[in-house]
């Protein structure tokens, strides 16, 4: 059974840091790879994705990037901003469409 | 506009009552997901449909069942029979990874906390 594990579980850091979030998956066959942002008591929006053959995605500060060999993603976060914060989840997908998570990273972004 | 409608957005039900929570979708998309999530235990899958008429269960499919009679639709019903149903469920929806060209991004709805009283 695939696993993902994302570290570190919480983070806090003051507004304009740069930031790196971990995700590291069990799977080799990897298909893609979903980062996504959850606000409290709210549903999952998709952020970036990024395919087993491509290394990595950009959408504006945020870059992600995928390393199938080590079985790591990491999500760059820019310039942090207070709006921010959230609890960021990755997923992986190898199977026929069904995505593992990760238990994610809640991000606090002060002012 | 496109996107996925979960509703209600709260409910509460009392033990021994069977809850059904609906899903609606007009992304054209074949393949739906419910999930449950929980605490500290990230996302868990209950159910998916790769198409109409056929589903199948994920890791904890028990005390719940579904539907997939539209491709619009995918309601989940949580039955008496789920020993802890107090969660929050989300539902989702993606082409299948497996077509041709596509990338297998998933989209989600707004969820639905369900409260045991």
């Amino acid at each position: 059974k695939q696993e993902v594990t994302q570290i570190p579980a919480a983070l806090s850091v003051p507004e304009g840091e740069n930031l790196v979030l971990n995700c590291s998956f069990t799977d080799s066959a990897i298909y893609n790879l979903q980062w996504f942002r959850q606000d409290p008591g709210k549903g999952l929006t998709s952020l970036l994705l990024i395919q087993s053959s491509q290394r990595e995605q950009t959408s504006g500060r945020l870059n992600a990037s995928l390393d199938k060999s080590s079985g790591r993603s990491t999500l760059y976060i820019a310039a942090s901003q207070p709006g921010d914060s959230a609890t960021y989840l990755c997923a992986e997908t190898s199977g026929y469409s069904t995505l593992t998570f990760g238990k994610g990273t809640m991000l606090l972004v002060s002012p | 506009d496109g996107g996925i409608t979960q509703s209600p957005k709260y409910l509460f039900r009392k033990e021994g009552q069977n809850v059904t929570l609906s899903c609606e979708q007009n992304l054209n998309h074949d393949a739906m997901y419910w999930y449950r999530q929980d605490p500290g235990q990230g996302l868990r899958l209950i159910y998916y449909s790769q198409i109409v008429n056929d589903f199948q269960k994920g890791d904890i499919a028990e005390g719940y069942s579904v539907s997939r009679e539209k491709k619009e639709s995918f309601p989940l019903t949580v039955t008496s029979a789920q020993k802890n149903p107090t969660a929050f469920y989300l539902c989702a929806s993606s082409i299948p990874s497996g077509v041709l060209l596509n990338t297998g991004e998933l989209f989600f709805g707004e969820g639905s906390r369900l409260t045991v009283l």
